[in-house]
């Protein structure tokens, strides 16, 4: 069966530090991946996502970067990380195909101070 | 526009109620799921219902596809069942799968 695991859980940084956030799926191959933010106010925003290695599109201009290294590997970054960063990451996986359900990871929820 | 739209908002109910909740989507956006938050703020698929009916335990999820709703149904609510429900609708990007539009999602807090 698939999985899909989401690393830290929590994340406490100062302003001005980096960001690596890592999501890795297993049992699959050739996922689509997704990294949305979620913000106090409850709404989900999609940040990025990949229909394959190296190929990521933006939905939003923003301090973040992400890429795909691996077919089952998405990185969320950021060379320097401001106040409004803070949140709640979530990765998600879906097959690829029309029916896009998708999976999601536990989540990291990033404070930064 | 690209639209999926949720209510009520918040939800109070005392355990043992039964509750509706209603998600409203765009012309763009199909293949509606329903996820639930748990407080620890893992999203957990409940359905993924394009059209149709379908019943999971105490829960179920109405889709009607042609009038752009879907219906989620929670009977005898249980405090278990506390988080915020999402709906989320598939806008397809050729090729390419999809990308899911949420709602803002219904709070739904069950009291003993």
């Amino acid at each position: 069966s698939q999985t899909i695991h989401q690393w830290p859980a929590t994340l406490v940084q100062p302003v001005g530090s980096p960001l690596s956030l890592e999501c890795t799926v297993e049992g699959t191959s050739n996922p689509n991946l997704y990294w949305y933010r979620q913000a106090a106010g409850r709404g989900l925003q999609l940040l990025f996502y990949s229909v394959g290695i190296g190929q990521i599109s933006s939905e939003v201009p923003q301090n973040l970067s992400a890429s795909r290294p691996q077919d089952r590997q998405f990185i969320l970054s950021s060379k320097k990380l401001l106040l409004s960063d803070s949140g709640f990451y979530l990765c998600a996986w879906s097959p690829g195909l029309a029916k896009n359900i998708q999976y999601f990871g536990a989540g990291t929820r990033l404070s930064v101070l | 526009g690209i639209q999926v739209e949720q209510s009520p908002p918040d939800l109070i109910l005392q355990e043992g109620a039964n509750s509706t909740l209603r998600c409203n989507f765009s012309d763009s956006v199909n293949n509606l799921q329903w996820f639930h938050q748990n407080p620890w703020g893992q999203l957990i698929n409940l359905f993924y219902i394009p059209s149709g009916t379908k019943q999971n335990g105490r829960l179920s999820a109405t889709t009607v596809a042609t009038e752009r709703y879907s219906l989620l149904y929670i009977s005898s609510s249980q405090t278990t069942d506390s988080g915020v429900y999402f709906c989320a609708g598939t806008f397809m990007i050729y090729n390419q799968g999809g990308k899911l539009i949420f709602g803002q999602g219904t709070e739904l807090s069950v009291k003993p």
